[in-house]
């Protein structure tokens, strides 16, 4: 079955630092770009980052940029958001999803919350 | 600049059908997009990715009562003999080198 099971989340507070990982199974993970995608509170989906297959690309959303990094281990098959200098705006839940054809998210996780408040 | 826009929401009636709209930005009409659903409280689910000509591949499981269609710079998604799990917000999705676009959403109730 292929899988994507978000952790790390948690309450942090305004300026801090936390790092989420996304453990995948059921597939290939080394082939595949990967994504972060974020939902606020009652709001839509937002796309947060992506990485290609070998790390050698990424991508961010202007809003993150310079605070977030993401990463990933395909000996571990796992995915990485390292957020830094966080605000309450970056409160969300945050989803990884596995991209098809790099372009769009065809398996997602269930999510792991972030709440950012003092 | 690549934006999509939906409806906020839409309903119809149990056995019902109903179509959602996603409309690509000016310059970008022939872009595919990928349509997602999220029941409430839960993840999304990938429904199926639409391209310009109006074909269209489906994820695994997803119902026959899921179809797609285009026309111009609109890309719909329609919903057949509604059931009352379809009751979910609906998300269409693009994409270009280096980013990832949602739409806003459209929130579908099931009467």
């Amino acid at each position: 079955e292929v899988q994507l099971v978000e952790s790390g989340g948690g309450l942090v507070q305004p300026g801090g630092s936390l790092r989420l990982s996304c453990a995948a199974s059921g597939f290939t993970f080394s082939i595949y770009w990967m994504s972060w995608v974020r939902q606020a509170p009652g709001k839509g989906l937002e796309w947060v980052a992506n990485i290609k297959q070998d790390g050698s690309e990424k991508y961010y959303v202007d809003s993150v940029k310079g605070r977030f990094s993401i990463s990933r281990d395909n000996a571990k098959n796992s995915l990485y958001l390292q957020m830094d200098s966080l605000r309450a705006e970056d409160t969300a839940v945050y989803y990884c999803a596995k991209e098809k054809y790099s372009k769009y998210c065809d398996v997602w996780g269930q999510g792991t919350t972030v709440t950012v408040s003092s | 600049q690549l934006v999509l826009t939906q409806s906020p929401s839409a309903s119809a009636s149990l056995g019902a059908s109903v179509k959602l709209t996603c409309t690509l930005s000016s310059g970008h009409s022939t872009y595919a997009i990928a349509w997602h659903q999220q029941q409430s409280a839960k993840g999304p689910r990938y429904l199926m990715k639409l391209n310009s000509d109006g074909s269209h591949s489906k994820g695994d499981g997803v119902p026959d009562r899921f179809s797609g269609s285009s026309s111009g710079a609109e890309r719909y998604l329609t919903i057949s003999s509604l059931q009352s799990e379809d009751e979910a917000d609906y998300y269409c999705q693009t994409w270009d080198t280096g980013i990832r676009v949602f739409g806003g959403g459209t929130k579908l109730t099931v009467l």
